[in-house]
Formats: C-alpha cells, sequence, structure tokens
C-alpha cells in the first residue's frame, strides 16, 4: 500500500503565474482535501473532492481551482498567482468524504512566489 | 467570529515527563476533534479522533479528553521522549473539512 505522494516537492514562481499541484491519493481512497499552510499556521482547507466532483469548498478566490481524475488523483491549479500564495500545499486523502475521517497527508508542495 | 486556540507558547519539558497540550475554541460545535502531529517539512500525521459523546479517548502513551461544555479539549503524552518533539495540531471536524488550530510546538530534552 503506497502513501499520499505529492509533486512537485518544491516550486518558485513569479507573481501572476499560474501553478499546478498534483497529488496521488493512498491507496482504496476516493476522497482527496487540499490545504494551505502559511509559515507558522495551521493549514486552511481549501477544497474537497469527492468521486471526481468538488464536495466542498473553503474562505478560498476561484483563481484557486481543482480536479480529480477516475484514479482519485488530484490536481489544484492556482492562477494570477500573488505573493501570499507562498506556503506549503497539503493534499489530504480519505475513504469517505466525512471530516471525521481519518486524514492521510501528503508531505506537502511548497510555493514561492516572488 | 470562530477560533481555534492552541497553547501559544511553545512547551519545553524534561523527557520522562507528561505533556498537557491545549485547545480551546468558540463559536464552533464539533462532533469530533481529530489530533495531528507534524515534524518539520513533513505532512500532518493523525493520532487520535474523539466524539463528542466521549470523554475521553486513549491510545498507548496518549490521551486526549473532550469538553463541550467548556468547548476544550486537551491532550496528554505520557512518559515523554526526545522523539515525540513536534508540533501538535487539534482539528475540529465541521462536515467534509478539518479547521485546524496553529499547532505547539513540545520540545522533549533529554
Amino acid at each position: 500500500e503506497t502513501g499520499v505522494t505529492q509533486s512537485p516537492t518544491h516550486l518558485i514562481k513569479t507573481r501572476g503565474q499560474q501553478v499546478t499541484l498534483r497529488c496521488s491519493s493512498q491507496s482504496g481512497h476516493n476522497t482527496v482535501s487540499w490545504y494551505q499552510q502559511a509559515l507558522g499556521q495551521g493549514p486552511q482547507f481549501i477544497f474537497q473532492y469527492y468521486r471526481e466532483e468538488e464536495n466542498g469548498r473553503g474562505n478560498f478566490p476561484p483563481r484557486f481551482s481543482g480536479l480529480q481524475f477516475p484514479n482519485y488523483s488530484s490536481e489544484l491549479n492556482v492562477n494570477a498567482l500573488e505573493l501570499d500564495d507562498s506556503a506549503l500545499y497539503l493534499c489530504a486523502s480519505s475513504l469517505d468524504w466525512e471530516g471525521y475521517n481519518e486524514q492521510f497527508f501528503g508531505p506537502g508542495t511548497r510555493l514561492t512566489v516572488l | 467570529s470562530q477560533k481555534i486556540e492552541q497553547n501559544s507558547e511553545a512547551l519545553n519539558i524534561q523527557e520522562g515527563k507528561t505533556a498537557t497540550l491545549t485547545c480551546n475554541y468558540t463559536n464552533y460545535s464539533p462532533a469530533y476533534l481529530q489530533w495531528y502531529r507534524q515534524d518539520p517539512g513533513r505532512g500532518p500525521v493523525f493520532l487520535l479522533l474523539i466524539r463528542e459523546n466521549e470523554k475521553e479517548k486513549r491510545k498507548e502513551r496518549l490521551k486526549v479528553t473532550f469538553d463541550t461544555t467548556l468547548k476544550q479539549s486537551l491532550f496528554h503524552i505520557t512518559a515523554s521522549q526526545p522523539a515525540d518533539s513536534a508540533t501538535y495540531l487539534c482539528a475540529l471536524v465541521g462536515g467534509y473539512a478539518l479547521n485546524f488550530g496553529k499547532g505547539t510546538s513540545l520540545l522533549v530534552t533529554p
């Protein structure tokens, strides 16, 4: 059983650019949630995908969008990057969409926006 | 407004002692609360889940309490070890999402 993987590990972009982050969920999991973690803060919920549909969204603007594929892997896209988007982006997979399920987090992608 | 507050200062304790971490919340009514451990540069790792009708939950050296009247959860690590040094996050379950606190940094010294 493989764990949650994310790519790339690190990324440097400039303001206004677009970025795509990728996540492979744990085998058997149909739900992926994405979180943004700024330095010294707890993770903040961006959105969740359940069986290829967006199932819920946090307080993030529409320039944050995502996809989930038939194999339940997922992408996070961020358009028109801003300096404040610099953070660790975490994806977490779980057996089902309900929040009480244990979330299995990947190692994260560290995004720096210059 | 909704708030989740964890010990603002880092917690330094001596090996063998019990570490107690606090999670207080306002304007939430969570049915579940989870605790995670996060090491530097890594994703959080699930430790324990406690339901609102459970007062206490234990797993090996870990114990969590959940008081919905006080709106507080306490997380205890007994017989602490240097390997327990990490940041500990509490997360309130709101439907499909986890709402995390900032975390408490724990340092266990030999």
